[in-house]
């Protein structure tokens, strides 16, 4: 069976501070793989998503980045945080396929920015 | 451009009453549509998902959903509502770039 992995689970960063989260996938090969983030009171906004290794969308300009250094590896990341990157970010998964693939969401890291 | 609209922020229901979510959907093509619900501090658990081949939809844990093309809808249903139901729940959209499109969330609370 699939899992997939985040870490950290909550995260605690000064302004100003550069951002790593990592997100993990086990049991499939070459998955799609997204990282969504989630505001607090807010739905969920796709920030990136990737249909293979080193190939990234990017859905909203920021100052935020993602890359995909292995098959099952997707890498979030900021050179320097603002107050606005605070929220819950969820990693996901889904088969390499067409439309109406199921995505799977790991547990989520918590990011807070003071 | 497919979008999807939560209708109600929060809804409260009593343990062994109806659950109904709103959920209605804009998409320029047959769209896919999914109903995630999400625990506190957790990620996203799939429930169900329509993918037109058929319009009742039973998902896991008594829920299902009903695709109505006329109404552009796909409300959330479970006849009998349990406190551990108690979470927020998601409508999503497949956009067809293999990215989904959520609504704003609604979160359910079960009262004794």
């Amino acid at each position: 069976s699939q899992t997939i992995h985040q870490w950290p689970a909550t995260l605690v960063q000064p302004v100003g501070s550069p951002l790593s989260l990592e997100c993990t996938v086990e049991g499939t090969s070459n998955p799609n793989l997204y990282w969504y983030r989630q505001a607090a009171g807010r739905g969920l906004q796709l920030l990136f998503y990737s249909v293979g290794i080193g190939q990234i969308s990017s859905e909203v300009p920021q100052n935020l980045s993602a890359s995909r250094p292995q098959d099952r590896q997707f890498i979030l990341s900021s050179k320097k945080l603002l107050l606005s990157d605070s929220g819950f970010y969820l990693c996901a998964w889904s088969f390499r396929g067409g439309s109406a693939d199921t995505q799977y969401f790991g547990p989520g890291t918590r990011l807070t920015v003071l | 451009a497919q979008s999807v609209t939560q209708l109600g922020s929060h809804v409260s229901v009593s343990e062994g009453a109806l659950v109904l979510l709103r959920c209605n959907y804009s998409s320029s093509v047959p769209p896919y549509l999914f109903w995630y619900v999400q625990y506190p501090n957790q990620g996203l658990q799939l429930l169900l998902k329509y993918t037109s081949a058929a319009t009742l939809v039973k998902g896991i844990n008594g829920f299902e959903a009903e695709f109505k093309k006329s109404e552009t809808s796909f409300h959330l249903t479970k006849p009998s509502a349990h406190m551990s139901d108690a979470a927020e729940y998601f409508c999503a959209v497949d956009t067809g770039r293999r990215a989904l499109t959520f609504g704003s969330g609604t979160r359910l609370q079960v009262q004794p």
